[in-house]
């Protein structure tokens, strides 16, 4: 089975401020997908970056961006220029395609990250 | 589109009753999830859908919990009887299959008194 680690419960930084929360994950797959997700005070889950584990290049998605390091099996996420809009918990999870798509997301706890004005 | 519809976003009940929660998946998503999130066990995989088949029921925690997917527009995971621990969000996704995410609904807000 999967395992997902998110290390840092909780984190605050200064508007304008890089922040980067940190992923672990432990998998005996060589295939797989990794997500960071979003959930705001709305509790909606919203998709924020995905990585396969086959591409070498990072993820890039405005100003998210991962670091993926498949021997270390770590996935971290960087938030470049932080807004206030960015204060949310965050989810890392990971996904194993044998299951054609249908697996579920195994999910890390999460962490908080608060951006101070 | 609408995204993943949940219904109700709240529901308040007491003990011992049944309580059902309602999704309507994204049209032409044919792989539907129920996720329970609580405080002390993060986000736990309930149960998932492909093609209204149900693929892995292993993460329903007791008897008292069952889903159903009668056709590819809605899903339903009931709760019988309900009890205070199952107090938590409820989320359903859905996925057009391959490794694209999931699309997550609102979530509905259980609390059981």
């Amino acid at each position: 089975a999967q395992t997902v680690t998110q290390s840092q419960p909780e984190m605050s930084v200064q508007e304008a401020e890089t922040v980067t929360l940190s992923c672990t994950y432990d998998t005996s797959e060589n295939n797989y997908y990794l997500f960071w997700y979003k959930q705001p005070p709305s509790r909606q889950m919203i998709l924020v970056i995905r990585q396969e584990a086959y591409k070498q290049q990072n993820a890039t998605e405005n100003r998210f961006s991962v670091n993926f390091q498949k021997a270390a099996k770590s996935f971290s996420l960087k938030i470049s220029d932080s807004q206030l809009g960015d204060t949310a918990m965050y989810f890392c999870a990971f996904m194993n395609p044998s299951g054609g798509g249908a697996d579920g997301l195994t999910f890390g706890k999460g962490t908080h990250l608060i951006i101070q004005p | 589109d609408a995204g993943v519809i949940q219904s109700p976003r709240h529901e308040v009940t007491e003990m011992g009753q049944e309580v059902t929660l309602r999704c309507k998946p994204i049209s032409g998503h044919n792989s539907l999830f129920w996720y329970r999130q609580t405080m002390m066990r993060g986000l736990e995989l309930l149960i998932y859908f492909n093609n209204n088949v149900p693929i892995d029921d292993s993460g329903m925690p007791e008897d008292r919990f069952s889903a159903k997917m009668p056709n590819a527009s809605f899903s339903t995971l009931k709760i019988q009887p309900s009890e205070p621990r199952d107090s938590a969000v409820y989320f359903c996704a859905s996925s057009p299959g391959g490794n694209y995410g999931y699309t997550f609904g609102s979530g509905t807000r259980l609390t059981v008194v």
